[in-house]
């Protein structure tokens, strides 16, 4: 069981815009930032968003991030077929002092 | 460019300890905090540990507190991580994290490229 909630599923078109969700509580996505991890099988994740919005360099402007209160969204717009992967939110706890995932999200372009 | 090479995985009884390293090149090791994080087969992401950038502050998750170790030596710019009494459920791929902060996480920009950690008798 995660401490971030997020749905196991998506799925969208190609040049759709699609939303991952995140849900967390006061003592993680309530006080701290939000990063999303990007992660396709037999290799390992890489970030995608961090501070809730930013952008890493070479991480196209079609993936963002918004939080509001104790949740964050993951929108990617102009759905390619090599988005497909699973999507991971994560925050500082500070109850742990450490870091939380969510369960990940399988992004599935139909 | 910055590279984190994990080492030590491998098949390991239970209760029996193993060690992991992660040799990091490319970068200051000294100024950042380093994380360990593990992937069960088939399952998601699990946050296993934090240390400092200078190995004063350490913290656990619930999972592996007591039983695991973090350390870090800065003048070899490796991070460890010692696995005392491990159990089936510890089964995982364990990958080592650069976090962007030097002390409380941030986010975590760079990481290896995992090694698996097999509990079995």
């Amino acid at each position: 069981q995660s401490v971030l909630t997020q749905p196991p599923s998506a799925s969208g078109t190609p040049g759709q815009r699609v939303t991952l969700s995140c849900s967390g509580s006061s003592s993680n996505i309530g006080r701290n930032t939000v990063s999303w991890y990007r992660q396709v099988p037999g290799a390992a994740p890489k970030v995608l968003i961090y501070k809730n919005n930013q952008r890493p360099s070479g991480v196209p402007d079609r993936f963002s991030g918004s939080t509001s209160g104790t949740s964050a969204s993951l929108a990617i717009s102009g759905l390619r077929s090599d988005d497909e992967a699973t999507y991971y939110c994560a925050a500082a706890d500070d109850s742990l002092n450490g870091v939380v995932f969510g369960g990940g999200t399988e992004l599935t372009v139909l | 460019q910055v590279q984190l090479v994990e080492s030590g995985g491998g098949v390991v009884q239970p209760g029996r300890s193993l060690r992991l390293s992660c040799a990091a090149s490319g970068f200051p090791f000294r100024s950042y905090g380093m994380h360990w994080v593990r992937q069960a087969p088939g399952k998601g992401l699990e946050w296993v540990a934090v240390i400092w950038f200078d190995g004063n502050y350490k913290y656990y998750g619930d999972s592996v507190k007591g039983r695991f170790t973090i350390s870090r030596d800065n003048s070899k710019d490796t991070l460890y991580l010692q696995m005392n009494s491990v159990r089936v459920d510890d089964t995982a791929v364990y990958y080592c994290a650069r976090d962007q902060s030097s002390r409380s996480p941030y986010y975590l920009d760079y990481w290896g490229q995992g090694i698996r950690v097999t509990v079995s008798s």
